[in-house]
Formats: C-alpha cells, structure tokens, sequence
C-alpha cells in the first residue's frame, strides 16, 4: 500500500485569505505529481502536473511548489474566493506504474463570504 | 462535447445482481481508468487499462471485471453485486503519463 498524505483533512477560511495546505509522498521512485480540484456534485478537475524537483506552477490565484527529494508539494490559494471551495486532491504516478496515480483522500476547503 | 461519458449515473441492484459499468472517452487518450470513491477514503484505483488491448489490476479490482473494448470504451462489470460495493464510480481517461487524468461525472451505485 502506498500511502499520499494530505493535511489538513479540512479548512475553513474567510474570504480574502490565503491559505495552503500539504500533500506528503514517499520519494522514491517518483515521476509526477498531479493536483486536483473536486467540487461537490462534480469530477476532479486536474489542476496541475508537476514533474521536476523544485517545479513551481501557478494558475491564477493558485499555485504549487513540488520537492521530490523530500517527498511533499504545497498547493497555495490566495486571497481566497467563495468559489474557491472544493476538494483538493493530490495524486502521485510513480516510475513503474504506467500512468496510474495514487491519490491521497484530499483537504476540503470552506471559503465564508 | 469533448470528454469522458459514464452511464448510468444512478443505479440501484439488488444484491447478487449484475451490471456493467459504461465509459466512453472521445479524446483519442491511451489509457483508461475505473475507481471508486467511498467517504473518508481517497480515489481506489479498481482495474486500468494501459492501453487498447491491455487491463490490469489496481488496489481493489476484487468482484470487479472489466473489458476494454476498443480505444473508446472501457467497461466494468459487478458480476454478483454485494452491498460492500455501494459507491461513487469513475472513470478517467488520460493521455499521457505526464498529463492529467479527465474524469467521467460519476456513477452513484447503491447495492441493497
């Protein structure tokens, strides 16, 4: 069993906030890093791709900074939106997997008016 | 439009009936993906399918059987269902390993 940690399990913030939150991996044999977004009622939306050490990518308001040798990606949002709400999910393919993720069970976010 | 079609979206069965699980994907992607979604716990990966032609087991793949039709289409199939496999199904599609999966919108199965 391969094990991708999330934390925290949940957030809830005010609108205008920025806020981050963490996705831990075992580092070997790494070979991407997937974010999701997941909101309710909907499917994971993909969010990002990371794939090299030190990889930051940025889309919008929201951006993720990725570190293989140590095994966690953060995924920062700011100035947070109510619409901002959702699942983020994070994923990790592995070299020998042929493109299977492992996905960790996601932090839901809360973004109040 | 463009995407990863799952049918049906609702299902109710009875336990010890079967149902085949329907997935089409209209993106030409390589790869193809069942898992379920059940709350507390992350995506499980079911049974993939690498390619045309290929399937292999996931995480899960136990009362579960899939045919991979052609490119488009990937199949699962609950040949006895068991209210253990009440779930959210997905399924994904991608293009490549360094792309991110296109999701299906679900199928909500309840076994009773």
């Amino acid at each position: 069993i391969l094990n991708v940690e999330q934390s925290p399990q949940s957030l809830h913030v005010q609108e205008g906030d920025s806020t981050n939150f963490t996705c831990s991996f075992p580092s070997s044999n790494f070979y991407a890093l997937h974010w999701y977004r997941w909101e309710t009622a909907k499917s994971p939306e993909a969010l990002f791709v990371m794939t090299l050490n030190g990889d930051e990518k940025k889309k919008g308001r929201i951006s993720a900074t990725l570190n293989t040798k140590e095994g966690y990606s953060y995924l920062y949002i700011k100035g947070s939106q109510p619409e901002d709400s959702a699942t983020y999910l994070c994923a990790l393919r592995r070299g020998s997997t042929l493109g299977r993720l492992y996905f960790g069970r996601g932090t839901q976010l809360t973004v109040w008016p | 439009n463009a995407g990863v079609t799952q049918t049906p979206k609702f299902q109710v069965l009875k336990t010890g009936q079967s149902m085949t699980l329907q997935c089409a994907q209209d993106m030409n992607h390589n790869s193809m993906y069942w898992y379920r979604q059940d709350p507390g716990m992350g995506l499980r990966l079911i049974y993939y399918s690498a390619s045309e032609g290929t399937t292999d087991k996931g995480e899960v793949p136990n009362g579960y059987n899939v045919s991979r039709l052609n490119k488009r289409e990937f199949s699962l199939r609950l040949e006895s269902a068991a209210p253990s496999q009440t779930s959210v199904y997905f399924c994904a599609s991608s293009e490549r390993a360094d792309y991110g999966y296109t999701f299906g919108s679900g199928t909500r199965l309840t076994v009773v």
